[in-house]
């Protein structure tokens, strides 16, 4: 595709359920990053992959958040017994190069009621 | 670690007026800079960017200079057009020993009146 996709574009879950959120990056970009973005805030890092493999994880909060990315490409960010407080928007980019140029998707809306 | 602070808003200004948005850092070494802007509906996208000191950053009319020695990099426009509201957001990545985990600041939302 032309862009960094993000499914589903919005995802209504019930407290302790269990979600995933999938990214799509551009083609031929190795690196994706996974952000979060409550209402009002800027976007705060989860995680880095370079390639298959997550480079820097120190973002997730806790380790009810885990991200895959088996392939080199799609990723899915999964999030385990969900609370209140992890409703926001879960933005998910990628880059070609080295050069802090992301490109973003438009985001996953979580809510957990 | 590394931060970045820009001022807060919203921001109201009428259109064809001189704007500037705030935005200092802290970080260790020589990171890269960052303007990124989030239109209503749409996602996030870079504006411009800076590398090194003393670098100057421009798209669209919108200027940014990297100063180290204050470690600033202030967003400026002469002439703001209603097509300019949005979220804008400094950011900064590196040093460039490590990879681009880019940092964000907290946005600063401006409106352009008629």
């Amino acid at each position: 595709g032309a862009g960094v996709s993000q499914t589903p574009s919005n995802k209504v879950t019930e407290k302790g359920k269990y979600v995933e959120l999938r990214c799509d990056p551009i083609s031929g970009h190795t690196a994706l990053y996974w952000y979060r973005q409550s209402l009002g805030q800027g976007p705060e890092f989860l995680i880095y992959f370079q390639g298959t493999g997550a480079a820097d994880d120190s973002g997730l909060p806790n380790d009810r958040f885990f991200a895959v990315r088996p392939e080199g490409s799609v990723s899915t960010l999964k999030i385990q017994r969900t609370e209140r407080g992890d409703s926001a928007v879960y933005l998910c980019a990628s880059s070609q190069n080295r050069d802090g140029k992301l490109f973003f998707g438009s985001g996953t809306q979580l809510s957990v009621l | 670690g590394n931060s970045v602070t820009q001022m807060e808003g919203p921001v109201t200004l009428s259109e064809e007026a001189f704007l500037t948005i705030n935005c200092t850092y802290t970080a260790t070494g020589y990171p890269s800079l960052f303007w990124y802007v989030q239109y209503p509906g749409e996602g996030l996208q870079l504006l411009l960017k800076a590398t090194k000191a003393d670098d100057k950053g421009s798209n669209k009319g919108f200027e940014a200079t990297y100063r180290k020695e204050t470690t600033s990099f202030h967003l400026e426009k002469g002439s703001v057009q209603v097509s300019d509201s949005a979220v804008y957001f400094c950011a900064l990545s590196g040093p460039k020993t490590s990879y681009d985990k880019v940092i964000f600041g907290p946005g600063t939302s401006l409106s352009v009146i008629p």
